[in-house]
């Protein structure tokens, strides 16, 4: 089993330009979702999707958009990317069967936008 | 105020050293107290995860939970330099929409040999 996983792993974009960030689990979890890790500020949510078909806003939405494709796949979209969007991202999912609910994470995409 | 609160450090101890690493939490409706390690570069992992107060051990590592105070705590015995890294707790609670964890911001931990 993989786990997690995220691509790109890096990426840098100017001011303005698009991009996808793409997650997909092999876990068969119903919930996923993506952070963003900044220096003094922990994990902060993003979006996230309780099941296939849902998905719901966090603690720091704007900017940012998601699509759960399937149950496997979240990707999550900057439209028009900014600087203050220089971030960590973090997709992680979970399941309800585990009572404690804990969340499995990736490896991350370091995303610099200048 | 926040809903969890974890010191940020950095925390340096010398090899062999026992750790202890912190959170305090405001809200009664957690339910599961969990510990996540990140690596430099990394994301975070699963440690370990308790639920009710007390303790649970894991090797090295013992996790504490005191409901009544809202603290917990994690202690990692005979510490080693692979233990350097950052703590994150982490706290589970029911919403409207199924789970949520909240994070601590981590707390920065060095191990020198």
């Amino acid at each position: 089993n993989a786990g997690v996983t995220q691509t790109p792993k890096f990426q840098v974009l100017k001011t303005g330009q698009s991009m996808t960030l793409q997650c997909a689990q092999d876990m068969n979890h119903n919930s996923m979702y993506w952070y963003r890790q900044d220096p003094g500020m922990g994990l902060r949510l993003i979006y996230y999707s309780a099941s296939e078909g849902t998905t719901d806003k966090g603690e720091v939405p704007n900017g940012y958009n998601v699509s759960r494709l399937n149950k496997r796949e979240f990707s999550l979209r900057l439209e028009s990317a900014a600087p203050s969007q220089t971030s960590v991202y973090f997709c992680a999912s979970a399941t309800e069967e585990t009572v404690s609910y804990e969340q499995y994470f990736g490896p991350g995409t370091r995303l610099t936008v200048t | 105020q926040k809903e969890v609160e974890q010191d940020p450090g950095p925390l340096s101890v010398p090899e062999g050293a026992i750790v202890s690493l912190n959170c305090t939490y405001s809200n009664s409706a957690f339910q599961y107290f969990m510990w996540y390690r990140q690596y430099s570069r990394k994301g975070p992992e699963l440690l370990m995860y308790t639920y009710s107060s007390g303790n649970k051990e894991d090797g090295r590592f013992t996790a504490q939970v005191d409901k009544s105070s809202k603290y917990i705590s994690l202690f990692i015995r005979d510490s080693q330099p692979s233990d350097s890294a950052t703590y994150l707790c982490a706290m589970s609670r029911v919403t409207n929409s199924g789970y949520a964890l909240n994070f601590g911001k981590g707390t920065s931990l060095l191990v020198t040999p």
